[in-house]
């Protein structure tokens, strides 16, 4: 049992790149997250989704795109990547009860 | 949600009792307390929640005052490895489509 499944773990991007970070749930849970975290700082929620077909925005959306593929996978795409998106990127499902979260995505944009 | 407020770091004795509080003083009567810990670089961690009633299980306990509006986490045997940052989020229960939103926590820092 994986649990959230995240790649990649580690990525380098010049400015102006773009790409896709991954995540999956071998839950069955409803809904997914996916959040920033900045040296130091607390998470930041980007987009969530409730439920496969529907997304909606967080904390801080701009710059980043989501797609619900199926219940089980939540891409996060940066469409230009700017050295502020420099962070990790933490995903995350969650039961009725409790949220589980994936290892992280350390995304270097230079 | 409710806004909660949370003392910024802590240190406590290894072996002793660390009583991490958290005030919510505007909270609803259909959110709930949940507790987070995300020890260094890895994903936070689920420790427990609570409506009204004080919670246990095998982590830690959760005192929630009779007027709901503050809450402590008790972690009763600290170790070094619960060195972590402490989250206190109050919401409706995590059902269908709630968003989790994570405030600054509290840093606590064990020491031996």
């Amino acid at each position: 049992n994986a649990g959230v499944t995240q790649t990649p773990k580690f990525q380098v991007l010049k400015t102006g790149q773009s790409m896709t970070l991954q995540c999956a749930q071998d839950m069955n849970h409803n809904s997914m997250y996916w959040y920033r975290q900045d040296p130091g700082m607390g998470l930041r929620l980007i987009y969530y989704s409730a439920s496969e077909g529907t997304t909606d925005k967080g904390e801080v959306p701009n710059g980043y795109n989501v797609s619900r593929l199926n219940k089980r996978e939540f891409s996060l795409r940066l469409e230009s990547a700017a050295p502020s998106q420099t962070s990790v990127y933490f995903c995350a499902s969650n039961t009725g009860t409790e949220a589980f979260f994936g290892q992280g995505t350390r995304l270097t944009v230079v | 949600d409710a806004k909660t407020t949370q003392p910024t770091s802590m240190d406590c004795a290894e072996g002793r009792a660390a009583n991490l509080p958290c005030n919510h003083s505007t909270i609803s009567g259909n959110e709930y307390v949940y507790w987070y810990r995300q020890i260094h670089s890895q994903g936070p961690q689920y420790i427990i929640h609570g409506l009204k009633n004080n919670e246990t299980n095998e982590m830690a306990s959760l005192i929630i005052t009779e007027d709901r509006k503050s809450s402590t986490l008790i972690l009763p045997h600290a170790t070094l490895r619960d060195t972590a940052v402490y989250y206190c989020i109050v919401r409706p229960r995590m059902e269908y489509g709630n968003k989790l939103v994570f405030g600054a926590g509290t840093i606590l820092r064990v020491k031996s």
